[in-house]
């Protein structure tokens, strides 16, 4: 059974850079067929892409956040990581991480982290 | 306007049918999307539950019930998700996704409550 796991800090001030790791566990990162990808919950609203990557480096980010948003991976440590720049209260979120599992180029997200709260504050 | 919109909450009875609705946006055409939907409870990320293109073209989450299916109305561009017998632990929030213009797009959810 795949697993994911966010970690990083749960505190970031305002102007500075958010940095979260995804740790993948039960399955490799290296999958040609899978995706791999950000999303992230403010309290008590919905669910908001932020972007993904695939095991060879192509990202793919949503457009509102793209000038702030870089996500990476690193297949050797099964990893992928979030950074977000200049962050603002706005972007006080949980964030999780998840699976995009692709067939035929119909995607969906099917395994999820249990998700890291965040907060911008000084 | 936004891409995707839900009702924000819904209300039946154990044992009835629901029909959660993701209305597209006018000019995004639902015959053209593969909706996927998700079912968070509180405290807990969101869970896969199914996809819908067509009666031909739709995918079961693994270990997801057949009471919950995908179908669309063209007529009014909307996707839906139905639950038939509910059951006390359906009570949760629900998400359309798509697709669209290279970004995956959310739906506000829907707040389905079982009493």
């Amino acid at each position: 059974q795949m697993q994911l796991q966010e970690s990083g800090p749960g505190l970031v001030k305002p102007s500075e850079t958010l940095s979260l790791t995804c740790t993948v566990s039960g399955g490799s990162i290296s999958s040609s067929s899978d995706y791999w990808g950000w999303i992230r919950q403010s309290p008590g609203t919905g669910l908001v892409w932020i972007g993904s990557i695939s095991y060879s480096g192509i990202t793919y980010y949503n457009p509102p956040l793209k000038s702030r948003v870089t996500i990476s991976v690193d297949t050797s440590n099964n990893q992928f990581s979030l950074r977000l720049s200049s962050v603002t209260a706005a972007d006080t979120a949980v964030y999780y991480c998840a699976r995009l599992y692709c067939t035929d180029g119909v995607c969906h997200f099917d395994y999820w982290g249990q998700g890291i709260l965040v907060t911008v504050s000084s | 306007q936004a891409v995707l919109t839900q009702p924000s909450s819904l209300s039946a009875s154990p044992g009835a049918s629901a029909s959660l609705t993701c209305t597209l946006r006018s000019g995004v055409n639902v015959g053209s999307y593969t909706i996927s939907w998700y079912q968070q409870k509180p405290g807990s990320p969101p869970q896969y539950l199914l996809r819908y293109k067509s009666d031909s073209d739709k995918h079961q989450g693994s270990g997801v019930p057949s009471r919950f299916s995908g179908s669309k109305a063209a007529s009014a561009n909307v996707g839906i998700l139905f639950i038939s017998g509910l059951q006390s632990e359906d009570e949760a929030d629900y998400y359309c996704m798509i697709w669209h213009s290279s970004a995956w797009v959310f739906g506000g959810g829907t707040k389905l409550t079982v009493l």
